[in-house]
């Protein structure tokens, strides 16, 4: 089993630019998540979704979409890429009680 | 709004314990844990407790809970220069739709 895997693990974009992360999760999880980490902030949950088809805002959602077609993946668009989204993007996944399976992370930088 | 809060950091020297504290306000939280994040690297559940637990010992790994408190505790024994890392208090309430609550992190130094 591959886990949680991120796609890209780099990125830099300029102002304006539009990309899309990719998370992919092996496990057959429900729910799935979008994290950012910060220096001095922790982790603050972006989206995330309780199945296929479903998603939901979390704390910092201002700037995302998200999308579920698939239960596996978990997409995390940015439609104009803003200096403030530089961060590293984590996904995670989860089933049951809510033990979070975290991919690698994507270190995302915007000039 | 429910939190969770940790000291940032904590510096030991090796073969020494290590004591990781957090506190967190929501009362019915059910289960808590501890993640590890190793630099560059995304985050890793070490280890975690129900919250009708006192106590629970994983090899070097001892966590304490206090509800009435709401404090908990990782200590690590015989901590060694490969423990350094960011350790994670979370906290967990089936009626917040499934959403983990996170602490800002403890950045473990282990000094040889």
């Amino acid at each position: 089993n591959a886990g949680v895997t991120q796609t890209p693990k780099f990125r830099v974009l300029k102002t304006g630019q539009s990309m899309t992360l990719l998370c992919a999760q092996d496990m057959n999880h429900e729910y799935m998540y979008w994290y950012r980490q910060d220096p001095g902030m922790g982790l603050r949950l972006i989206h995330y979704s309780v199945g296929e088809g479903t998603t939901a805002k979390g704390e910092v959602p201002d700037g995302y979409n998200v999308s579920r077609l698939k239960k596996q993946n978990f997409l995390l668009g940015l439609e104009s890429a803003a200096p403030s989204q530089t961060s590293v993007y984590f996904c995670a996944s989860s089933y049951g009680h809510n033990e979070q399976f975290f991919g690698p992370g994507t270190r995302l930088t915007v000039l | 709004g429910e939190d969770v809060e940790q000291s940032l950091f904590l510096s030991v020297r090796e073969g020494d314990s290590s004591v990781i504290n957090c506190t967190y306000t929501d009362s019915s939280s059910t289960y808590l844990y501890w993640y590890k994040q190793e630099p560059g690297a995304g985050l890793q559940l070490l280890t975690y407790i129900f919250s009708n637990m006192d106590m629970k010992q994983d090899q070097r790994l001892t966590v304490l809970l206090n509800k009435k408190d709401k404090h908990l505790s990782l200590r690590i024994a015989d901590t060694q220069t490969g423990d350094s890392a960011i350790y994670f208090c979370a906290a967990y309430n089936a009626g917040n739709n499934r959403k983990l609550i996170w602490g800002l992190g403890t950045s473990l130094a282990v000094n040889p």
